[in-house]
């Protein structure tokens, strides 16, 4: 089964432009990270944020969370061609003693 | 270490043959997991290993699935009897235990496609 569920499922912009990336999921986590994925790739983690925490920042994206609502949002500032992936957050209930539950994914396409 | 090395990279089968995956994580880590992706999904969770105790296991492993990993070092995922169903990426895994980083580390995952 899959906890977390982005929105949208699609997203299309500019080069240059934000992209924000919503998450949200179900149980009660001790940390959510996010990662993306090249097409026909792996996944690759980009950012951990946990639950004690609200935002998070490294480099050009910035992780929020906001517990009570059980969301979580990425985003993206000043778009590159090169970013276009899809991006999936990821819930971890017990600082890695459970495996992580992954949502559908956000499909980001970033047009030159 | 260059990171999570799977094999094959694609495996075309036919029906009802068995397949068997490879998957070497970074040598330091001894947690190692497999998901199962398809088309326009996310990962879903399969199996996974603190060194070579296998720790838990998705309902979505049924019993023609197996996993291995015999010294705590590569692990191997064996399909028996394929069926079209099991059409999809698998993807391994893994991190160290403890300390305060939490994510995983994945390889390429090998695209399986039953015919």
């Amino acid at each position: 089964s899959q906890q977390g569920e982005e929105d949208p499922q699609a997203l299309s912009i500019q080069e240059g432009e934000n992209a924000t990336m919503n998450c949200s999921y179900k149980t009660s986590i001790n940390n959510l990270q996010w990662y993306r994925q090249n097409s026909g790739r792996g996944l690759v983690h980009l950012i951990l944020i946990r639950s004690n925490e609200r935002e998070k920042h490294s480099g050009r994206l910035r992780v929020t969370l906001d517990t009570s609502k059980k969301s979580s949002s990425l985003l993206i500032t000043a778009s590159r061609a090169a970013d276009t992936a899809s991006y999936f957050c990821a819930t971890d209930r017990n600082s890695g003693n459970t495996p992580l539950v992954f949502g559908k994914g956000t499909r980001l396409s970033v047009i030159a | 270490d260059t990171g999570v090395s799977q094999d094959p990279r694609h495996k075309i089968t036919k029906r009802g043959q068995n397949v068997t995956f490879r998957c070497d994580p970074i040598s330091e880590h001894n947690r190692l997991y497999w998901y199962r992706q398809t088309l326009g999904q996310g990962p879903e969770f399969l199996t996974y290993f603190q060194n070579e105790a296998q720790l838990e296991k998705s309902r979505l492993l049924s019993d023609r699935f197996s996993a291995e990993r015999p010294k705590g070092s590569f692990s191997t995922l064996e399909i028996q009897r394929t069926e079209q169903g099991d059409s999809a990426m698998y993807l391994c895994a893994s991190r160290t235990d403890g300390g305060r980083s939490y994510g995983y580390t994945f390889g390429s995952g090998t695209r399986l496609t039953v015919v």
